[in-house]
């Protein structure tokens, strides 16, 4: 089935500065790729998404890459504010028989946005 | 519009107990989910619903079961509870594979 591991656990970055966080996953059939932002004591929510057949997309601050290839996407948010700390995961997904409907995320990246 | 509503938000079992969580969307949306998470371990899928009268296994399935009898409704059921089963649980439901999932409050499950 299908993994996915991201990278780092935890981000503390000066307010202003760029923030990466990077995924990778195992299956090739995967073919959209979600970020969510969970606040504390909140469900998660989507921020941005990507489908396969798209390489970049950007909304205001915040923009994923998808490299098909070495089956890898990253999250980049720019100018970050204190509003943007939170835990951030991505996740895969895909149409494909075997692993329909299936929805699965990265552990989660800690992000501290310090003033 | 609700979205997702989880019944209860908290809740406190003695070992061996059962209890059911309720899932509850009012999107029309045939994708539902079980999801638990656990400090630095991410959302962990437990089990997930393609549609009604369907259920799938996730990754940490053992202990838990689920059904789906109403299209709206996605009930996850622990027949004996076990203090490994502390954890926050969430229910997500989305249209299809590749749209977004929404998410409800999650539940947070406290075994002693």
């Amino acid at each position: 089935g299908e993994n996915v591991e991201q990278h780092p656990s935890t981000l503390s970055v000066q307010e202003g500065d760029s923030a990466v966080i990077k995924c990778t996953y195992s299956d090739s059939a995967s073919n959209y790729f979600p970020w969510y932002k969970q606040e504390l004591g909140k469900g998660p929510q989507l921020i941005i998404d990507i489908r396969s057949n798209v390489g970049e997309k950007k909304d205001q601050r915040i923009a994923v890459t998808l490299n098909k290839t070495a089956k890898h996407f990253s999250l980049h948010i720019t100018e970050t504010q204190p509003e943007d700390s939170a835990v951030y995961f991505c996740a895969a997904s895909m149409e494909a028989t075997d692993s329909w409907g299936k929805l699965q995320f990265g552990a989660g990246t800690q992000v501290v946005v310090t003033p | 519009n609700a979205g997702v509503t989880q019944t209860p938000k908290f809740r406190v079992l003695k070992t061996g107990q059962s209890m059911t969580l309720l899932c509850a969307q009012d999107m029309n949306h045939e994708y539902m989910y079980w999801y638990r998470q656990d400090p630095g371990m991410g959302l962990r899928l437990i089990h997930y619903s393609v549609g009604e009268g369907t259920t799938a296994k996730g990754e940490v399935p053992d202990g838990y079961n689920v059904s789906r009898l109403k299209k709206q409704n996605f009930l996850l059921g622990l027949e004996s509870a076990a203090p490994s089963q502390t954890s926050v649980y969430f229910c997500a439901s989305r249209p299809n594979e590749v749209t977004e999932a929404f998410f409800g409050q999650g539940t947070r499950l406290t075994v002693v």
